[in-house]
């Protein structure tokens, strides 16, 4: 079954710390992995997007990896800040790209 | 989000009535998805288009809901007969010919009372 699982479901960090959010899938065939912040009432924005040859990508503060051996993916956010806060949701689409499965998100908090 | 425009953005309805929902993707998107977003639930894909075509429409319920994206205008996704379940933030999201990146509008809220 195409499933795609986020970890962990909530996370509280200070402000200026980095953290690591992760993604786990099991969809077949695999064509690309983005991952979006979605503010609270508003549309998610995307911050990468990752194919098969790709094991890393950087957008900012924002690093993202893929391990499509293990099915794996992580978004590392360096030197946290407040407007960080909001829900990271990962996306896998499969099938030559236009089947999308969404994880259900992790829901960061910094805090002052 | 800059360039999906979505509205309204808010929308009330009586249960029984109907719920249009309009997206106009980003200028050159020939290619439009609609998600929908229980509240603290993840986005569920509805239904995948291109200009007059249903391409993939497996993730909409079979009955009430039907969604268009004619030659010239915005994208439509209509809700007949609307019940209390049917409250959700429904989002719209554009992509171009070849690209894999979905730029995703600002979202309708739809409330049934």
């Amino acid at each position: 079954k195409n499933q795609v699982e986020q970890s962990p479901q909530s996370l509280i960090i200070l402000e200026g710390k980095n953290c690591t959010l992760q993604c786990n899938y099991t969809v077949s065939p695999f064509s690309n992995l983005r991952w979006y912040k979605q503010d609270t009432g508003r549309g998610p924005v995307s911050l990468t997007i990752m194919t098969f040859s790709e094991n890393t990508k950087s957008n900012g503060r924002y690093t993202a990896t893929l391990d499509a051996d293990t099915k794996q993916s992580s978004l590392h956010i360096t030197a946290s800040q407040l407007s960080d806060s909001a829900s990271y949701i990962c996306v896998v689409s499969y099938t030559g790209g236009f089947k999308t499965i969404f994880g259900a998100g992790t829901r960061l908090f910094v805090k002052a | 989000n800059a360039g999906v425009m979505q509205n309204p953005r808010h929308l009330v309805r009586r249960r029984g009535q109907e719920a249009r929902l309009r997206c106009s993707p980003m200028k050159g998107h020939s290619h439009v998805y609609w998600y929908r977003q229980l509240p603290e639930e993840g986005l569920k894909f509805m239904v995948y288009l291109q200009k007059e075509n249903i391409i993939d429409e497996s993730g909409m319920p079979k009955e009430r809901f039907s969604a268009e994206f004619p030659k010239e205008g915005p994208s439509i996704l209509r809700i007949q007969q609307v019940v209390r379940g049917d409250s959700a933030a429904y989002f719209c999201a554009s992509q171009g010919q070849g690209s894999y990146e979905q730029y995703f509008g600002p979202g309708t809220r739809l409330t049934v009372t």
